[in-house]
């Protein structure tokens, strides 16, 4: 399968605890971005990578949240003392825009974390 | 207001039915337009690219108003296979191209 992986899929913690989560983008794919998605919401934007080049950061990333993609493949999203209300659906994205930019993204399966 | 908006519906059609949804945007700015699909506990899919000249693919049309700043999605002949959530993501140039969702417009076709 050549899609977007995430891992893991689904993630229990206790409050305070940190999380990490990984994405694994279609190999091609110069950008990545991660979302988050609560029920009956759309995807929130949350950041973006142009290769290994953290472009934008949405101001809903508090400092607890944090995103590397150190050599400009797999990504990280990290989240510090975690609360209940981070608990919701991590999505990660990747595209390879052309000329056009019209930046068809293509979604992994998403990682669902739950903060008890 | 919202950046994007979507009515959230439902929408309940019978098999074979035409059903149109809306999505309106805030920023006059914005440069790309798509309609993704999203079932049930299952990642967003693209379903369309939106262009100013508007496109269809097969039973999908979809169509931009940059006047009235809304783009819209047609489905005609309703498949059950079509129930599902339709997002609609506009891609405003903030230094990058950053894609805004909607909250999902809800489609269930019955029998």
């Amino acid at each position: 399968d050549t899609g977007v992986s995430q891992n893991p899929r689904h993630k229990i913690t206790k409050r305070g605890q940190n999380v990490t989560f990984r994405c694994d983008p279609i190999s091609e794919h110069n950008r990545l971005y991660w979302y988050r998605q609560t029920l009956g919401q759309g995807p929130e934007f949350l950041t973006y990578f142009q290769n290994e080049a953290q472009l934008e950061k949405s101001r809903l990333l508090s400092d607890r949240f944090s995103a590397e993609r150190p050599k400009g493949s797999f990504s990280t999203l990290e989240i510090q003392r975690t609360e209940q209300g981070d608990s919701a659906m991590y999505l990660c994205a990747s595209s390879s825009p052309g000329l056009a930019d019209t930046d068809t993204q293509y979604f992994g399966p998403g990682t669902r974390l739950t903060v008890l | 207001r919202k950046e994007v908006e979507q009515d959230p519906g439902p929408f309940n059609v019978p098999e074979g039915a035409t059903v149109a949804f809306n999505c309106t945007y805030s920023n006059s700015a914005s440069q790309s337009f798509f309609w993704y699909r999203q079932d049930c506990r299952k990642e967003p899919k693209l379903l369309m690219s939106v262009y100013s000249s508007g496109n269809e693919d097969g039973r999908f049309t979809a169509q931009l108003n940059r006047a009235s700043q809304y783009i819209s999605l047609l489905i005609r002949d309703s498949k059950l296979s079509d129930s599902a959530t339709y997002l609609c993501v506009v891609t405003t140039l903030r230094g990058s191209y950053i894609p805004t969702f909607g909250r999902g417009t809800s489609l269930i076709v019955h029998p």
